[in-house]
């Protein structure tokens, strides 16, 4: 049973590269999350999809873009990686409308931008 | 602006004692209350989670306490074990509400000595 997985699960960036984060879920759920982690920060949203075909951004969206691909993938991508994106990437899924709205997350991306 | 605000940042317990860590929020459409454990190099996972017509909720060592009307919760962890040590994310949502997301607390760094 995997859950949500994400890849890559390390990367190392240099200033301006672009990259993208993958994202994939076997739960049948409907939305799905991107937060960041940051130290003393807690967790963020950047942009979440609540349903196939639908994005919208979170609370730190700057610099990021997402593509809901279809119902099991959800996609980040950096266009220009700053150093200041360097942080823990999590993606994260659940069944909207189910009791508790449970939000199940991956193991997380560690991004380092040099 | 942060909507939900957690106490303390860290917390050290020794072995057999008792863990405290509290929320506050400010919505009063939030609805549902869970909190998230974290444990190094994973991601965050549902622990437990309450709803507002009840003032607590036990799972095995794990207690929640609601407080409608001060707007706070609070996670009690008892008999505290060195395998608790992780970090511990409050979290809030207005489940009937149409954007589907959590507001997160900052997170509290349990650590539980032998």
């Amino acid at each position: 049973n995997a859950g949500v997985t994400q890849t890559p699960k390390f990367q190392v960036l240099k200033t301006g590269q672009s990259m993208t984060l993958q994202c994939a879920q076997d739960m049948n759920h409907n939305s799905m999350y991107w937060y960041r982690q940051d130290p003393g920060m807690g967790l963020r949203l950047i942009y979440y999809s609540a349903s196939e075909g639908t994005t919208d951004k979170g609370e730190v969206p700057n610099g990021y873009n997402v593509s809901r691909l279809n119902k099991r993938e959800f996609s980040l991508r950096l266009e220009s990686a700053a150093p200041s994106q360097t942080s823990v990437y999590f993606c994260a899924s659940s069944l909207v409308g189910s009791s508790g709205n449970t939000i199940y997350f991956g193991e997380g991306s560690w991004l380092t931008v040099v | 602006q942060q909507q939900v605000k957690q106490s303390p940042q860290s917390l050290i317990v020794q072995k057999g004692g008792i863990s405290i860590i509290n929320c506050a929020y400010e919505n009063t459409a939030f609805d549902y209350f869970p909190w998230y454990q974290q444990f190094p190099g994973k991601g965050p996972a549902l622990l437990i989670a309450i709803r507002p017509d009840v003032s607590e909720k036990k799972e095995g060592r794990f207690t929640i306490s609601f407080n409608k009307s001060a707007k706070q919760f609070s996670l009690h962890i008892m008999d505290s074990q060195p395998g608790d040590s992780a970090t511990y994310f409050c979290a809030a949502i207005n489940s009937g509400g149409s954007n589907y997301k959590l507001t997160f607390g900052k997170g509290t760094l349990l650590t539980v000595n032998p």
